[in-house]
């Protein structure tokens, strides 16, 4: 049962323009959500998150967005830059509990 | 400073035998996490360590899977009579204390083949 999905496992996007990636949650028990990003041969490193009381935040080039009622969120990045192709992990958790769920991740190829 | 680190960065077993993977987390967190990643799925919650107790060992898939921590540091997850579908890449992480729960920093993994 995957309780986060990202249903793009890839994305190429022209350098300079704007990258979507996209997350969906069946849990409406989630309330604390975040990107993790991820380079070959290395761990995941925390991107950006949002809690459920916000439907928006943003981080220099990085603005995640929060729609409850869909159960559904983004990160989009702008501009695209060539160090941001990666694999893209979604994650959500319930307020105090340690527990992270993951997405399946969707690999981001900026084109130069 | 030194981030997460985890041995062996791969390990190649034959099924029914036992493997034990380290992670040393990064000095002074006390939160400790283990996550699996299979291959083509998300990463997968196993266990969770603050300090040493193991206050939710709910992700652990059967009795073969056991993990423990020493001196707040050093842990080790020890998977036995390992079956195939026990290939996975093995991901620890840890958090300092006071640091949000969802801000875990991971190590690089441990590439597990159970042939």
């Amino acid at each position: 049962d995957q309780q986060v999905k990202q249903n793009s496992p890839s994305l190429s996007v022209q350098e300079g323009r704007i990258s979507i990636l996209n997350c969906d949650y069946t849990n409406s028990m989630f309330d604390y959500f975040l990107w993790y990003k991820k380079y070959p041969a290395e761990g995941p490193t925390f991107l950006i998150s949002i809690s459920s009381i916000k439907d928006k935040n943003e981080d220099g080039r990085f603005t995640v967005f929060l729609n409850k009622s869909a159960k559904h969120l983004s990160l989009h990045i702008v501009p695209s830059q060539p160090g941001d192709s990666a694999v893209y992990f979604c994650a959500a958790s319930t307020f105090g509990n340690e527990k992270l769920t993951f997405g399946t991740g969707t690999r981001l190829t900026i084109i130069p | 400073g030194a981030g997460v680190s985890q041995s062996p960065s791969n390990k190649v077993t034959e099924k029914g035998k036992d493997v034990e993977l380290r992670c040393d987390p990064i000095s002074g967190h006390t939160a400790l996490y283990w996550y699996r990643q299979r291959l083509g799925q998300g990463l997968e919650f196993l266990i969770y360590f603050q300090g040493n107790s193991a206050p939710d060992k709910s992700g652990l898939p059967s009795d073969r899977f056991s993990a423990e921590r020493t001196g707040e540091s050093v842990s080790t997850l020890t998977i036995q009579r390992t079956q195939q579908e026990d290939s996975a890449v093995y991901l620890c992480a840890s958090r300092p204390t006071g640091g949000s729960p969802y801000e875990q920093y991971f190590g690089p993994g441990t590439r597990l083949t159970v042939t």
